[in-house]
């Protein structure tokens, strides 16, 4: 069964810092897409990232990476340069087969 | 623009009431999906379908049914709505998984916020 893992319910950081964001994952299926999404209050779900599991290198999107250790199943996202308008939820979420299964979220808060 | 549209966004309904949630997206996607996304516990997968007329239990199928009768439309139905299904509902839609090949992401509609008293 898929499994997605996020331990940090939340994460405070101090403006124009990077965060990283953890992801774990646990699969038994060689191909799989890794992805992650920004929830901000207003409640629409945002695409950010994708990693497939055959990429050799680490996913980017401006100031969004993915740091994909695929030997730990780990897929972090790395937000460089903070903003106040990354304060949102940020949920990591992986397919390999039919289901699309997410974590249960962190919290990010950036303080001026 | 991609659109997944969610039938409402604040809905309220007795206890017992039976509950449609309807979802329409206008990309042509072969995969649809109806989660619940509650305080602490993130997104969890209710029923997806990968055709029409195709469906799947999620991990937390209970107490729910899902219809597909055309490919745009995928209908979240309570038979009878309880206290505890009072959540926020969410839909998306995506192209067919192609393994790791391609990205498949996942768009989503707006949400419905269902209250069940």
């Amino acid at each position: 069964a898929q499994k997605i893992t996020q331990t940090q319910p939340g994460m405070f950081v101090q403006e124009k810092e990077a965060v990283t964001l953890d992801c774990t994952y646990d699969t038994s299926d060689p191909s799989y897409g890794l992805f992650w999404y920004k929830q901000p209050s207003s409640g629409e779900m945002i695409f950010l990232i994708y990693q497939g599991s055959y990429d050799q290198q680490n996913a980017t999107e401006g100031r969004y990476s993915l740091n994909f250790q695929k030997a730990r199943k780990s897929a972090n996202l790395v937000i460089s340069a903070s903003q106040l308008g990354d304060s949102a939820m940020y949920f990591c979420a992986m397919r390999d087969d039919l289901k699309l299964t997410f974590g249960t979220g962190t919290r990010l808060t950036i303080i001026p | 623009d991609v659109k997944v549209t969610q039938s409402s966004r604040y809905l309220v309904k007795r206890t017992g009431e039976k509950v449609f949630l309807e979802c329409v997206q206008d990309m042509d996607h072969e995969n649809m999906f109806w989660y619940r996304q509650d305080p602490g516990l993130g997104l969890r997968l209710i029923y997806f379908s990968y055709d029409v007329k195709m469906k799947e239990k999620g991990d937390i199928p209970e107490g729910y049914s899902v219809s597909r009768e055309k490919k745009e439309r995928f209908s979240l139905i309570l038979e009878s709505a309880s206290t505890n299904q009072t959540s926020m509902y969410l839909c998306a839609s995506s192209l067919a998984f192609a393994g790791a090949a391609g990205n498949t992401e996942a768009f989503f509609g707006q949400g419905t916020r269902l209250t069940v008293v």
